[in-house]
């Protein structure tokens, strides 16, 4: 699976959107782009996948531009049940199973 | 009920204890899997069955022992456990048995495990 950089930390205000961008420079052609949350003591849940363009759904918004080195999850009006754990994940449908996830981007949603 | 469920939620056991994760997913799956997750790390995997049968084992040592009978039931079998083995044990599925990303996981909420 191609490597992925994602910022360590990120702190925001309740209302705001929070845009999230990862680094996947190695992408390969057939690799899907997939955002997954996970909150405290608890398993990941799947947010959004994507290939190119854009893709929205009710929880956020992906946006991955042209060359698809990067992505961007953007959460629309947080709120504090938004703070969690993102992992953003890069790989294709190459037979390999199970996900590998980094150390993902803790999200902190102030009143 | 609905999606993946694991039990216990929480399990304390000795170093010479046995005992058994359990995790069901009510989703109509094909593959199943163990993940681990120690504290301030990321998942990694363990297992992964595919039609009931183990596709993947990640390395991991004999004291942890899967077992899969049916597509929607996946034990992890514990035994002579070491204190860095406490962890959150977690349990997914997937529908498409081939994998990849594009295949979306769906994860239970995890067995907390503290061997003493």
């Amino acid at each position: 699976l191609a490597k992925t950089t994602q910022p360590i930390s990120m702190d925001s205000y309740e209302g705001q959107e929070v845009n999230i961008t990862c680094s996947h420079n190695n992408i390969a052609t057939n690799d899907y782009i997939t955002w997954y949350q996970q909150f405290p003591s608890q398993g990941p849940r799947f947010i959004i996948q994507g290939y190119k363009t854009k893709v929205t759904n009710e929880v956020a918004s992906l946006f991955i531009p042209a060359d698809r080195k990067s992505s961007t999850l953007s959460l629309p009006r947080v709120s504090l049940s938004d703070t969690a754990v993102y992992y953003c994940l890069v790989g294709g449908d190459t037979g390999r199973r199970a996900l590998t996830f980094g150390s993902g981007t803790r999200l902190q949603v102030q009143p | 009920e609905t999606g993946v469920t694991q039990t216990p939620r929480h399990l304390v056991m000795g170093m010479t204890n046995k005992k058994s994760l359990k995790c069901e997913q009510h989703l109509g799956h094909n593959a199943m899997y163990w993940y681990k997750q120690s504290a301030k790390k990321p998942l990694e995997l363990m297992f992964v069955y595919s039609l009931e049968e183990r596709v993947e084992n990640n390395s991991v040592p004999s004291r942890f022992s899967p077992e899969c009978p049916n597509s929607s039931h996946l034990f992890l079998h514990l035994h002579t456990l070491q204190p860095e083995d406490s962890a959150l044990y977690l349990c997914a599925s997937s529908q498409d048995p081939t994998g990849g990303v594009s295949d979306t996981q769906y994860f239970g909420p995890g067995t907390r495990l503290t061997v003493l």
